[in-house]
């Protein structure tokens, strides 16, 4: 079964270290998306891609950087951890043949901790 | 800019009552509205959308919406909860166009036994 897998799941690392996160999906999606939840505010979009070699800047975008070399990887990197970057952040994936009217799907997320 | 608010941040109901989660929106241009449900320690899942059409959407496991354009509303409804929809509760909107979701801060839905 097509699946968006996410790893690791839990992390805890260090200010000042680099991060990458790994979100890879086998729907063969071309949308997929980068977001982190807190308590109080919900999910806020860090980035997103529509296509291999797209990248766009979401609403908390700033200390966040991703790439998109092929369809089925969206690794986010953060450059220089920050304790306000705790968070649990969750990678999802859409079709994308509607625009934003496709569903999108969730991978089970990755809770990091800077300490 | 799309925004949502989601009025409540936690809902306690009594197993097989019903309930209404509410959604309100701002937009100066149509939308999509979504819903989506976390369950404990999971990501997130779609229960409904409303694209175009009809304006009671309905969605998985008994939930249903109505998009109120006058009101810049899209309500969440079961008639009668169970147990096992203890769950946080997402509003998202997007803008039509290519503009990606915004999501609400969330809605605790809590059931009792």
């Amino acid at each position: 079964d097509a699946e968006i897998t996410q790893s690791p799941r839990h992390k805890i690392t260090e200010t000042g270290r680099q991060v990458t996160l790994a979100c890879h999906q086998t729907w063969n999606h071309n949308n997929m998306f980068w977001y982190r939840q807190d308590l109080g505010h919900g999910l806020r979009l860090i980035h997103y891609s529509y296509g291999v070699h797209d990248t766009n800047k979401g609403e908390v975008s700033d200390g966040y950087s991703v790439s998109r070399s092929n369809t089925e990887d969206l690794p986010l990197t953060l450059e220089s951890a920050a304790s306000s970057q705790t968070s649990v952040y969750f990678c999802a994936s859409s079709e994308g043949l509607a625009g934003v009217r496709d569903t999108q799907y969730f991978g089970p997320g990755t809770r990091l901790t800077v300490l | 800019a799309q925004s949502v608010t989601q009025l409540d941040s936690q809902v306690p109901v009594f197993e097989e009552a019903p309930v209404e989660l509410r959604c309100n929106y701002s937009s100066s241009v149509s939308v999509y509205l979504f819903w989506y449900v976390q369950y404990p320690n999971q990501g997130l899942q779609l229960l409904l959308k409303y694209l175009s059409g009809s304006t009671l959407v309905k969605g998985i496991n008994g939930f249903e919406a109505e998009f109120n354009k006058s009101q810049t509303s899209f309500h969440l409804r079961k008639p009668s909860v169970h147990i096992s929809d203890t769950a946080e509760y997402f509003c998202a909107v997007s803008e039509k166009g290519n503009t990606p979701l915004v999501f609400g801060k969330g809605t605790r839905l809590s059931v009792i036994a």
